[in-house]
């Protein structure tokens, strides 16, 4: 069974800066690209950025382009955000999803998501 | 510019059928999206693959309930026998080159 688990929200200032962390298992992790989508209160989802299974090619969302740096550990079946400069509208719940890859090529779509983490950028 | 355009909101009643609408942007008519289902404080979860010629891959263990088809720029999401678990918001994606991800801004279902 293919689980995504996200880790390392919470509150922080403005300015400052968090480290997301998705743990993945049921699957063979270097076989796939991964993103990370946010999710406002209230709003739709938005991606914010995306990693080749060997780290190659990585993409990002213009409106974290510069402050955000996305990194994977393949031998810990690992994904990581890297958040700096955090602004208030960067609060949101942040979901870990699976690209869905198949004959060796990887769509970005998503067909496994986890259950969130959720980061508070306030004062 | 590649964009996704749904209805803000639906409703049918229980056990009845509705069709949702996805339309892409001009231009991008031969593109394919895929169908995100998110149950009210739950993550997203992926329904469908749906191609320019209806033709659909479904995720692990969505039911038969659930179908898609296109026309032109339209993609559709068709939920039969409605359940009272299928209310939920349903987001429509698509992609393009490199890491180009765009999302619809989701269409919020009321099973009456």
């Amino acid at each position: 069974e293919v689980q995504l688990v996200e880790s390392g929200g919470g509150l922080v200032q403005p300015g400052r800066s968090l480290r997301l962390s998705c743990a993945a298992s049921g699957f063979t992790f270097d076989d796939y690209a991964m993103h990370w989508v946010r999710q406002a209160p209230g709003k739709g989802l938005e991606w914010v950025s995306g990693i080749s299974w060997n780290s190659g090619s990585i993409g990002y969302a213009d409106s974290v382009k510069g402050r955000f740096t996305i990194s994977r550990d393949n031998a810990k079946n690992s994904l990581y955000l890297q958040m700096n400069s955090l602004r208030a509208e960067d609060t949101a719940l942040y979901y870990c999803a699976k690209a869905y890859c198949s004959g060796g090529s990887c769509y970005t779509y998503f067909d496994y998501w986890g259950q969130g983490t959720l980061v508070t950028v306030s004062s | 510019q590649l964009v996704l355009t749904q209805s803000p909101s639906a409703s049918a009643s229980l056990g009845a059928s509705v069709k949702l609408t996805c339309t892409l942007s001009s231009g991008h008519s031969s593109y394919a999206i895929a169908w995100h289902q998110q149950q009210p404080e739950k993550g997203p979860r992926y329904l469908m693959k749906l191609n320019s010629d209806g033709s659909h891959s479904k995720g692990d263990g969505i039911p038969d309930r659930f179908s898609g088809s296109s026309s032109g720029a339209e993609r559709y999401l068709t939920i039969s026998s409605l359940q009272s678990e299928d209310e939920a918001d349903y987001y429509c994606q698509t992609w393009g080159t490199g890491f180009h991800v765009v999302f619809g801004g989701g269409t919020k279902l009321t099973v009456l």
